[in-house]
């Protein structure tokens, strides 16, 4: 069965730091996609970036970076020099080959504090 | 391009009536996705549509239907409402829905039952 979880329920920087939110999946499919969404209160998903199963290279998008690792079924999210503007609440999700729905994690609430 | 929309944004409703919400997604976009957010159960998978036809469904009672129409937009439809379908309902949109592609997803709309 899929499963997404992200253990961290919240956590809380300062502005300027650097914080790595973590997601560990079970998948039992070879080809599964990853995603990564922020919520802010207004409550829209908003999507941030996302990976397929065949390609752990691992990459950075201005603030944003990511670490896949088939190995440890993680695929974690870094912000660098966070923002005042990155407080949200944000998810992981899995989707697996062949379905049309994604499975999501219970999130984790970041806070940065100005 | 526009978002996805979702109306109404807010809605009240007593135990036992029904409700209809509505979505629209991003044009050209011909699957449409309904998730439940709450917060003892987070972001869940209701249905998905494409080219009106239901393809997938979660775990959810028969209370909860949908449809779509010809021009993608979608609605759905809780009947004999209960105080647990008290939450955040939310829509994506994306052109298959094949797993590999990112859904766009709308405001939501804010569902309390009293």
């Amino acid at each position: 069965a899929q499963k997404v979880t992200q253990a961290q329920t919240e956590i809380s920087v300062v502005e300027k730091e650097d914080v790595t939110l973590d997601c560990v999946y079970e998948t039992r499919d070879t080809t599964y996609y990853l995603f990564w969404y922020k919520q802010p209160p207004s409550g829209e998903l908003v999507f941030l970036i996302r990976r397929n199963s065949f390609d752990e290279q691992n990459e950075i998008s201005g603030r944003y970076s990511w670490n896949f690792q088939k190995s440890t079924s993680s695929f974690n999210f870094t912000i660098t020099a966070s923002q005042v503007v990155d407080s949200a609440v944000y998810f992981c999700a899995l989707s697996e080959g062949g379905t049309y729905k994604y499975i999501f994690g219970t999130g984790t609430r970041l806070k940065v504090l100005a | 391009k526009a978002g996805v929309t979702q109306t109404p944004r807010y809605l009240i409703k007593t135990r036992g009536q029904q409700v209809t919400l509505s979505c629209s997604p991003i044009s050209g976009h011909r699957s449409v996705s309904w998730y439940q957010q709450t917060p003892g159960q987070g972001l869940q998978f209701l249905f998905e549509y494409f080219s009106e036809t239901q393809r997938n469904k979660g775990n959810f009672p028969g209370r909860f239907s949908g449809r779509q129409f010809s021009n993608s937009r979608s609605e759905m439809n809780v009947s004999t409402l209960e105080l647990g379908d008290s939450a955040l309902y939310l829509c994506a949109s994306s052109f298959w829905a094949t797993a590999q592609e990112t859904q766009y997803f709308g405001p939501g709309t804010r569902l309390l039952v009293l």
